[in-house]
């Protein structure tokens, strides 16, 4: 696609279940990274993707989060028994290279968790 | 001390006047990343640079390698010009992106 697709833009789920959002990047972008923006706080890095391998899984908050790459394409980042400080926004972004080159950011899943 | 400082962290101007938005590092970096979020809105990248200067429409973005600094400059500001503005760059000894804490911007009408 023509810039980077993350997918479901909003979900609603209640705690203790869990939840999987998928980002599809440019076609053709070996880097790809997920963060998390919580309402009025900055970007939080949760992980990043050079093909399908995750260097530094360092930043993800918990084990109950976890993140798959298939080949150099969709990436999805899944929470289990989600709880109520999972609620923000999860960005993914994807460059052509890990460093040195525009990175792009698709919209974002809202999750908020009751 | 983060190793991405931004200033200030939130400037209010009135439409017209010029503004500069400052980012400090302390890391080597084989590049520095500006972008802006609109509010409710997704991120979008205004410039990547590496040194010297690049300017698109009314934003001019410069680097100083040496003082490890850079300064991103809006001229005749508009209201639509109110986001935050964040600064990050590229570290030369990983490939983890560090983040400034952003720049909130107001231009009033």
């Amino acid at each position: 696609g023509a810039g980077v697709s993350q997918s479901p833009s909003n979900k609603v789920t209640e705690k203790g279940k869990d939840v999987e959002l998928r980002c599809d990047p440019i076609s053709g972008h070996t880097a790809l990274y997920w963060y998390r923006q919580r309402l009025g706080q900055g970007l939080e890095f949760l992980i990043y993707f050079q093909g399908n391998s995750a260097p530094d899984k360092s930043g993800l908050p918990s084990d109950r989060f976890s993140a798959e790459r298939t080949g150099e394409s969709v990436s999805t980042l899944t929470i289990q028994r989600t709880q109520q400080e999972d609620s923000a926004v999860y960005l993914c972004a994807s460059s052509r290279q890990l460093s040195g080159n525009t990175i792009y950011f698709g919209e974002g899943s809202w999750l908020t968790v009751v | 001390k983060n190793e991405v400082e931004q200033s200030p962290q939130n400037l209010t101007a009135q439409e017209g006047e010029f503004i500069t938005i400052n980012c400090s590092y302390s890391v080597g970096i084989s590049a520095l990343h500006w972008l802006q979020q609109h509010p409710g809105g997704g991120i979008v990248s205004l410039f990547m640079l590496s040194s010297g200067k690049k300017k698109h429409g009314r934003l001019i973005a410069t680097i100083n390698i040496q003082e490890k600094h850079s300064s991103l400059h809006i001229t005749a500001s508009h209201p639509r010009d109110s986001a935050v503005y964040i600064c990050a760059v590229d570290m030369d000894s990983n490939y983890q992106l560090i983040w400034g804490a952003g720049t909130k911007l107001i231009i009033k009408p």
